[in-house]
């Protein structure tokens, strides 16, 4: 089915450790976002993409970064990992700026950091 | 800076019923777009409404209709003849028209449907 890829979809982490949490679209979208999700924050954003080869932080980027590798592909990087930051990451891409648009998701990745 | 709040953390309503989920945002700007997305157990998210600013008439869609309210930037969520289905987490969403801008979600409420 088309729409949103993000790998993997469970993953637990030591302390320090690094990863990174792949997102792929194939509906040929300009934009890309990553959020978490905890429990009473609702989502917040880390950084989004509004087009190949740009980046912006969001609300809460830090001890997060990310490559814009194509139009398809945004990666998300935890490069020593706190357990501050255990969440559901979502990745979404967007139709179309503005009133039209309508952001698609991933089904999310549930990390935990021991 | 923009910022949306949901007051209610969790509702419950009877099937059948009727139940209103409220959302309040602060910006400076004056035309800007409003969503509602559900996220059931599944995790996905779906869009179930959207709003633009400079549009005095309310959105509907089937059972769920918006409340605007600009001048008090209110945005609330009306879902008439709850179904079970409708059980999920609720979440409002704000983005200015500027195309650059980012969604800002609130932080949800958690709807539970009462057989």
């Amino acid at each position: 089915n088309a729409g949103v890829t993000q790998t993997p979809k469970f993953q637990v982490l030591k302390t320090g450790q690094s990863m990174t949490l792949q997102c792929a679209q194939d509906m040929n979208h300009n934009s890309m976002y990553w959020y978490r999700q905890d429990p009473g924050m609702g989502l917040r954003l880390i950084y989004y993409s509004a087009s190949e080869g740009t980046t912006d932080k969001g609300e809460v980027p830090n001890g997060y970064n990310v490559s814009r590798l194509n139009k398809r592909e945004f990666s998300l990087r935890l490069e020593s990992a706190a357990p501050s930051q255990t969440s559901v990451y979502f990745c979404a891409s967007s139709e179309a700026a503005g009133f039209n648009e309508k952001l698609f998701f991933g089904s999310g990745t549930q990390l935990s950091v021991l | 800076a923009q910022t949306v709040t949901q007051s209610q953390p969790e509702m419950s309503v009877q099937e059948a019923e009727t139940v209103t989920l409220s959302c309040t945002y602060d910006t400076s700007e004056s035309d800007y777009y409003l969503f509602w997305y559900k996220q059931p157990p599944s995790r996905q998210m779906i869009l179930v409404i959207r709003q633009e600013a400079y549009k005095q008439q309310n959105a509907t869609e089937n059972r769920f209709s918006v409340n605007f309210q600009k001048a008090a930037k209110s945005f609330s969520l009306k879902i008439s003849d709850s179904q079970l289905g409708d059980a999920a987490m609720y979440f409002c969403a704000y983005r200015p028209r500027n195309r650059d801008d980012k969604i800002i979600f609130g932080k949800g409420t958690r709807l539970h449907i009462l057989p």
